[in-house]
């Protein structure tokens, strides 16, 4: 069985510093991987993938993800916080023997202090 | 373009009554899949179609719960007598394949009473 785990229920960052957010994942074979972030009252907006190819990604709103094939994690990281950065921000990893299904870690709750 | 719609985005319904949440996907988007999110959690799959054909149900909780695509579009999914645990947010994602980036909607945050 696949999954993803994200050990933080929510991280706390000052505007302008650097922002990580930690994944893990545990899968049989390649791994396909997923950040999702989520305002109030909204749906998951996709950010980036991982499925193949550098191990930095880079996606939207300046965000990227490295991925640790010996981690085995993929954490998502931008180098300088906003507060609209404010968010719930999701782990998701693509289940290989179904029809694509996702996966989703539990979330982290970033907060992001003026 | 038009991203992902779902109606209503609020439902309140009392236990033991039958629901119908309603999910427009990207036009011309193959793949449709229903999620449930609990308050608190991550979604969690419940069903995937493929145009008008329905490929797995596996995470849909009980057999009160069905999902319909009968033009290969639109998709309903419907909660029969429902309970509590019920209550959560419904979300639904389309892609252009099973394969592709799932673009998802806004949700229908049910609350069963």
């Amino acid at each position: 069985a696949q999954s993803v785990a994200q050990p933080e229920d929510q991280v706390n960052v000052a505007e302008g510093n650097p922002l990580t957010v930690k994944c893990t994942y545990s899968v049989s074979g390649n791994p396909y991987l997923f950040w999702y972030v989520q305002y109030p009252n909204r749906g998951l907006q996709f950010l980036l993938k991982y499925i193949t190819g550098d191990n930095l990604v880079k996606g939207s709103y300046g965000f990227e993800a490295e991925f640790n094939k010996s981690q085995t994690s993929f954490h998502l990281k931008k180098p300088s916080a906003l507060v609209s950065d404010s968010a719930l921000y999701f782990c998701a990893v693509r289940d290989i023997d179904s029809w694509g299904k996702l996966q989703f870690g539990a979330g982290t709750q970033v907060v992001v202090t003026p | 373009g038009a991203g992902v719609s779902q109606s209503p985005r609020y439902k309140v319904a009392k236990r033991g009554q039958d629901v119908a949440l309603r999910c427009d996907p990207i036009s011309g988007h193959v793949s449709l899949f229903w999620y449930q999110q609990a308050l608190g959690q991550g979604p969690e799959f419940l069903t995937y179609f493929q145009n008008e054909a329905q490929l797995d149900k596996s995470g849909l909780p009980s057999d009160r719960f069905f999902a319909e695509r009968p033009e290969g579009s639109v998709s309903t999914l419907k909660i029969q007598r429902t309970q509590q645990e019920d209550s959560a947010v419904y979300l639904c994602a389309s892609s252009y394949g099973p394969r592709g980036e799932q673009y998802f909607g806004p949700g229908t945050r049910l609350t069963v009473t």
